[in-house]
């Protein structure tokens, strides 16, 4: 149980094309899902919350316009990167929690190039 | 000071050790604690989850919560290959919906064959 799925797992993409990462709950609803962010070598920096119909919870110095969350039910939350630069490359991963436990995806691998 | 402090490594054991991972704390308002192992480039996953002080065993691992220290350790008994990965620690105090999970920055784990 607590199965949670990243789409895509990779992909590459043009400087100033938009990209769009899923994730879903598979066997559970989540009434909050997180988006995070990730540096070789480095700790999993909180991007945004997310709660299934209200606006999402940004952090201090993550642009909100740059990065879309649509967390349209309590199984599927969205992650879009606009106008993608080289330096939005990173891995991408996003998490699902019932109540306080998190349960991660697999990650995205994001290239601008 | 960080609120959750984690020895970054690398660790590095011979097969069949015995592994002490551990974490320090300062927000005594933390009650739930968790271990997340992080395989490269892949999401974390959920390896314990404990409520307030004591101990919590699961096949080779064992979490022990001190509060009084703040400090909680997980145990890994007979290391394998296969436990070679990043350990993350991470706590909450959830009083409220707005509590977050705050992780540490990880322990770089490799147990040699």
């Amino acid at each position: 149980g607590a199965v949670v799925s990243q789409h895509p797992s990779r992909v590459i993409c043009k400087s100033g094309t938009s990209v769009k990462i899923e994730c879903r709950s598979l066997d559970f609803q989540a009434t909050t899902m997180f988006w995070y962010r990730q540096f070789p070598k480095q700790s999993l920096m909180l991007m945004a919350t997310s709660n299934e119909g209200s606006k999402a919870t940004y952090e201090q110095g993550v642009e909100k316009d740059k990065f879309l969350i649509n967390h349209a039910s309590l199984t599927l939350s969205t992650l879009t990167v606009t106008s993608a630069h080289p330096e939005d490359s990173s891995f991408y991963i996003c998490s699902a929690s019932p109540w306080i436990e998190q349960f991660f995806g697999p990650g995205t691998r994001l290239t601008v190039l | 000071q960080k609120e959750v402090e984690q020895d970054p490594g690398p660790l590095s054991v011979p097969e069949g050790a015995i592994v002490s991972l551990n974490c320090t704390y300062s927000n005594s308002a933390f009650q739930y604690f968790m271990w997340y192992r992080q395989y490269s480039r892949k999401g974390p996953e959920l390896l314990m989850y404990t409520y307030s002080s004591g101990n919590k065993e699961d096949g080779r691992f064992t979490a022990q919560v001190d509060k009084s220290s703040k400090y909680i350790s997980l145990f890994i008994r007979d290391s394998q290959p296969s436990d070679s990965a990043t350990y993350l620690c991470a706590m909450s105090a959830w009083k409220t919906s707005y509590d977050k999970v705050i992780f540490g920055p990880g322990t770089s784990l490799s147990v040699i064959p």
